[in-house]
């Protein structure tokens, strides 16, 4: 079965500290890899994505993700967060097909201490 | 870049009444497109895949008399939401996807929808 797991709910970090937020998945064809950002009452927009090629990708705002298919992990890191990385994080993983949908992890809630 | 617009950003209606989202592909073609429900501290429900010219495609689970899904053209789907009950009130998001910089998926800036 097509799934994403974002183990962690819910995650707390001091500003200026790094960040990994974790992704795993299980999907049957050669996957199409996202991770979307949420702030509050906003739409998504995307950080990054991994297609084909280098393994580790970067994206806006700092923002990188590094795929490892042996783990289906798609985990994504930056080095210092900033206040305004408060947000809602969801991974999510798709086909090469564009019209196939994707799915998405349940998110993980980044809160961020001053 | 390619862009998805969602309106309205926020709609207010009354129980009983129907009200209509609207997506569109501002610069680009959409054979298909999805639309998305996201419940408080929830994460995002794909509902239905919407293809032009043809019928929605729906999720289990997902009624297609309330939900009625039309993509009268390649730029824009429509969401209306029938008989609105207040557990209607939700998050709606679409999206669409473009052959241009790999397959990406772009997505509108999603409607609240209160049902009072």
């Amino acid at each position: 079965a097509q799934s994403v797991t974002q183990p962690d709910i819910h995650i707390t970090v001091s500003e200026g500290a790094s960040l990994e937020l974790r992704c795993n998945y299980s999907y049957g064809a050669t996957p199409y890899l996202f991770w979307y950002v949420q702030s509050p009452g906003q739409g998504l927009q995307l950080l990054l994505k991994y297609f084909s090629g280098d393994t580790l990708v970067q994206g806006i705002k700092g923002f990188e993700a590094e795929f490892k298919r042996s783990q289906s992990s798609f985990n994504l890191r930056k080095p210092s967060v900033h206040w305004s990385d408060a947000a809602e994080y969801f991974c999510a993983v798709g086909s090469m097909n564009r019209d196939d949908k994707i799915i998405f992890g349940k998110g993980t809630r980044l809160h961020i201490l001053p | 870049g390619a862009v998805v617009s969602q309106h309205p950003s926020r709609v207010i209606c009354k129980s009983g009444t129907s009200v209509k989202i609207e997506c569109r592909s501002l610069d680009f073609q959409a054979t298909t497109m999805f639309w998305y429900r996201q419940f408080p501290k929830q994460s995002l429900m794909l509902m239905a895949t919407s293809n032009e010219g043809s019928k929605a495609t729906y999720e289990q689970g997902v009624e297609k008399d309330k939900f009625l899904i039309n993509h009268a053209s390649l730029t824009l789907s429509t969401l209306t939401v029938t008989s609105a009950h207040p557990e209607d009130s939700s998050f709606y998001i679409c999206s669409a996807s473009t052959s241009d910089s790999g397959n990406t998926i772009y997505f509108g800036e999603g409607s609240w929808l209160t049902v009072v």
